[in-house]
């Protein structure tokens, strides 16, 4: 079966500092893979997702940037953290191939930025 | 621009009672749409998918429909249990692999 892993789970980083958090999926090939943010009193919003290796596509603009260095990992990643970038981080994955398959879901990262 | 709509935000049942969850989307040209669970810090977990051709699907106790030219679906949860209080959120997916979600209703089931 398949299973998705993130870490770390939580995350409190200041203002300016660095940002990695890391996906993997377990059990699949050449998924489609997903980075959304969810902060408070707000829904979830795409940020990247992932059709293949080294294939990232953005949808919003903003400070952060997403690599796939593997076919199953995932990473978002920032050079300078903003307040505005704190927020609960979920990675998915879909099977690849359509956009018409169900997306499952990682346990989150709760980004804290201070 | 897809925009989703859940109604109510909140809600907040007795042990028991059965209860409809409601989703509307304003594109109707969608590909399919989803129910997820989400229980405080955590992910989400995949409840049903229906696709575009569909009318429901059923899973358990949860029963989903969909109307695509309404741009409306239902999640019906029967005989509500303490352990169903999370929230709820509906997805659309349209053209792109964007899901567009809406903005969750709260369940509380009161034992």
């Amino acid at each position: 079966s398949q299973t998705i892993h993130q870490w770390p789970a939580t995350l409190v980083q200041p203002v300016g500092s660095p940002l990695s958090l890391e996906c993997t999926v377990e059990g699949t090939s050449n998924p489609n893979l997903y980075w959304y943010r969810q902060a408070a009193g707000r829904g979830l919003q795409l940020l990247f997702y992932s059709v293949g290796i080294g294939q990232i596509s953005s949808e919003v603009p903003q400070n952060l940037s997403a690599s796939r260095p593997q076919d199953r990992q995932f990473i978002l990643s920032s050079k300078k953290l903003l307040l505005s970038d704190s927020g609960f981080y979920l990675c998915a994955w879909s099977n690849t191939g359509t956009s018409r398959y169900e997306q499952y879901f990682g346990p989150g990262t709760r980004l804290t930025v201070t | 621009k897809q925009e989703v709509t859940q109604i109510p935000a909140a809600l907040s049942v007795p042990e028991g009672e059965n209860l409809v969850l409601n989703c509307s989307f304003t594109d109707s040209a969608i590909y399919n749409l989803q129910w997820f669970r989400q229980d405080p810090g955590k992910g989400l977990t995949s409840l049903l998918l229906i696709q575009s051709s569909q009318r429901e699907q059923t899973s358990g106790r949860l029963n989903a429909s969909l109307d695509k030219s309404s741009g409306r679906s239902t999640l019906y949860i029967a005989a509500s249990q303490p352990g169903d209080s999370a929230t709820y959120l509906c997805a659309v997916q349209g053209g792109s692999e964007k899901l567009v979600f809406g903005k969750g209703t709260k369940l509380t089931v009161n034992p």
